[in-house]
């Protein structure tokens, strides 16, 4: 079945550092999402991307959708303690609906030092 | 708009109890999905419903089963818990696309 990776698992920051994940999938993805968990939350959404090779920016993150539709990153610029929680990269496989088996990567846990 | 509400917060079960988990959205949704979260395991889908009357299953429904007899709830149910079965249960809806999380239940199994 699909399987989405997530890179690094943990990454530990002092604030004002850049911050980056990557998210890499088995198969290729009709798009990706992205969402935030504090601790002690739940995941809130944060973006879709839908084309190859497509880049969104919302103030100081910036997402990317590779090319071939199978790897993503999220990059942090000048991290704030704001940023802490954990990151996640979910997709939909190519040829399904936007609705049906959203799979989630295992998340990136920021840690930010002020 | 409460969004998606979960009830109850904490539950502990001793194995071999049942319990239901209760998920409801006001924002009209179709789709509805129960996760559940373990450390290092990102969010498995258990089952998913795309419409009222509808469930089909996900990565791990295995000693779950869910009903959903009306659009805006979507319960649940454990029939006999597992310490296996300990975890934080996510419930979400979506209309199409990007999905809204409720606050969670957290479920132990001793």
């Amino acid at each position: 079945g699909q399987q989405v990776m997530q890179i690094p698992q943990y990454q530990h920051v002092q604030e004002g550092e850049d911050f980056t994940t990557y998210c890499n999938s088995s198969t290729t993805l009709s798009n990706i999402q992205w969402y935030k968990q504090r601790p002690g939350g739940h995941p809130v959404f944060l973006i879709q991307l839908v084309k190859s090779g497509e880049v969104k920016k919302q103030k100081r993150l910036t997402f990317q959708f590779g090319e071939a539709k199978k790897n993503s990153s999220l990059h942090i610029t000048a991290t704030q303690t704001t940023d802490v929680g954990t990151y996640f990269c979910a997709g939909y496989g190519a040829g399904g609906t936007s609705y049906g088996k959203l799979t989630f990567g295992q998340g990136t846990i920021l840690t930010v030092h002020p | 708009n409460a969004g998606v509400t979960q009830t109850p917060k904490f539950r502990v079960l001793k194995t071999g109890q049942s319990m239901t988990l209760l998920c409801a959205q006001d924002m009209n949704h179709e789709y509805m999905y129960w996760y559940r979260q373990d450390p290092g395991m990102g969010l498995r889908l258990i089952h998913y419903s795309v419409g009222e009357g509808t469930t089909a299953k996900g990565e791990v429904p295995d000693g779950y089963n869910v009903s959903r007899l009306k659009k805006q709830n979507f319960l649940l149910g454990l029939e006999s818990a597992a310490p296996s079965q300990t975890s934080v249960y996510f419930c979400a809806s979506s209309p199409e696309g990007e999905q809204y999380f409720g606050p969670g239940t957290r479920l132990t199994v001793t």
